[in-house]
C-alpha cells in the first residue's frame, strides 16, 4: 500500500533531551513537510522540503531541525532548543503534479516527561 | 497576506441538518483552496478541492461555494451524519509557493444524532 508512515505514534521526551520523528513515504512525492498541531489551533509549518539535500524553514522553525538525505525520507529532530514541544507532530508530502495536493501522515504524539 | 481565516470555530448541527463552514483571505495570488477533514488523532485528509476559476464543486454530499470577488469560500456538508463529527480546515496555496499550503485555523464540527 502507498502511503506515509510516521513512528513513532507517542513519544516521550525528557528535560533537555533531543528526540527525532520518523516521517517515510512510498508515493514518490518529491515535496514533504512537518506540521506542529495543538489543541483546537490550525496547523503550523515547521519545515518543508521541495526535493532531496534541500530546505527551507516554515513559520515556526525554532527548535526543530531537519534532514532530507533521502526522497523517502524525512525526519524531524526536536531539540532541547524547543522549551514547549508538547503536541502533535504531522508529516505530509506532495505529488509534483499541477495541483501539488498535500497528504498527510497518522501523526506523532509528543509528551514532555 | 497570508492569512486564511476560518469561522466558526465550533459548530454543533442535528443529523440531517446542513453544516456551513466559512473562509476568507486577503491574497488574490492564492489559486487552490482545498478543505481536509481531521478525526481525533488521525492526520487530515484531503475532503475537496476548488480553484478560483470555478464558482462550485460538489462531490456528494459535500460542496464548496467560491466568491472570488469577495474572496472568500465555504463548505456546505447537505444531510449531515453524526460520522460527519470531525475538524475541518481550509487551506490556500499560491502557485508561486509550490505547493505549501495556508491552513485556516480549523472549525470543530459535531453532528448530534
Amino acid at each position: 500500500d502507498g502511503g506515509i508512515t510516521q513512528s513513532p505514534k507517542y513519544l516521550f521526551r525528557k528535560e533537555g533531551q533531543n528526540v527525532t520523528l520518523s516521517c517515510e513515504q512510498n508515493l514518490n512525492h518529491d515535496a514533504m513537510y512537518w506540521y506542529r498541531q495543538d489543541p483546537g489551533q490550525g496547523l503550523r509549518l515547521i519545515y518543508y522540503s521541495q526535493i532531496v539535500n534541500d530546505f527551507q524553514k516554515g513559520d515556526i522553525a525554532e527548535g526543530y531541525s531537519v534532514s532530507r538525505e533521502k526522497k523517502e525520507s524525512f525526519p524531524l529532530t526536536v531539540t532541547s532548543a524547543q522549551k514547549n514541544p508538547t503536541a502533535f507532530y504531522l508529516c505530509a508530502s506532495s505529488t509534483g503534479t499541477y495541483l501539488k495536493t498535500q497528504y498527510f501522515g497518522p501523526g506523532t504524539r509528543l509528551l514532555v516527561l | 497576506q497570508q492569512q486564511v481565516k476560518q469561522s466558526p470555530q465550533s459548530l454543533i448541527v442535528q443529523k440531517g441538518g446542513i453544516s456551513i463552514i466559512n473562509c476568507a483571505y486577503e491574497n488574490t495570488a492564492f489559486d487552490y483552496f482545498p478543505w481536509y477533514q481531521q478525526f481525533p488523532g488521525k492526520g487530515p485528509a484531503l475532503l475537496i478541492a476548488i480553484r478560483p476559476d470555478v464558482s462550485e464543486k460538489k462531490e456528494g454530499r459535500f460542496t464548496i461555494s467560491f466568491n472570488k470577488s469577495a474572496k472568500q469560500f465555504s463548505l456546505h456538508i447537505m444531510d449531515s451524519q453524526p460520522g460527519d463529527s470531525a475538524t475541518y480546515f481550509c487551506a490556500a496555496r499560491m502557485e508561486t509557493s509550490g505547493s505549501r499550503l495556508t491552513f485556516g485555523e480549523g472549525t470543530q464540527l459535531t453532528v448530534n444524532p
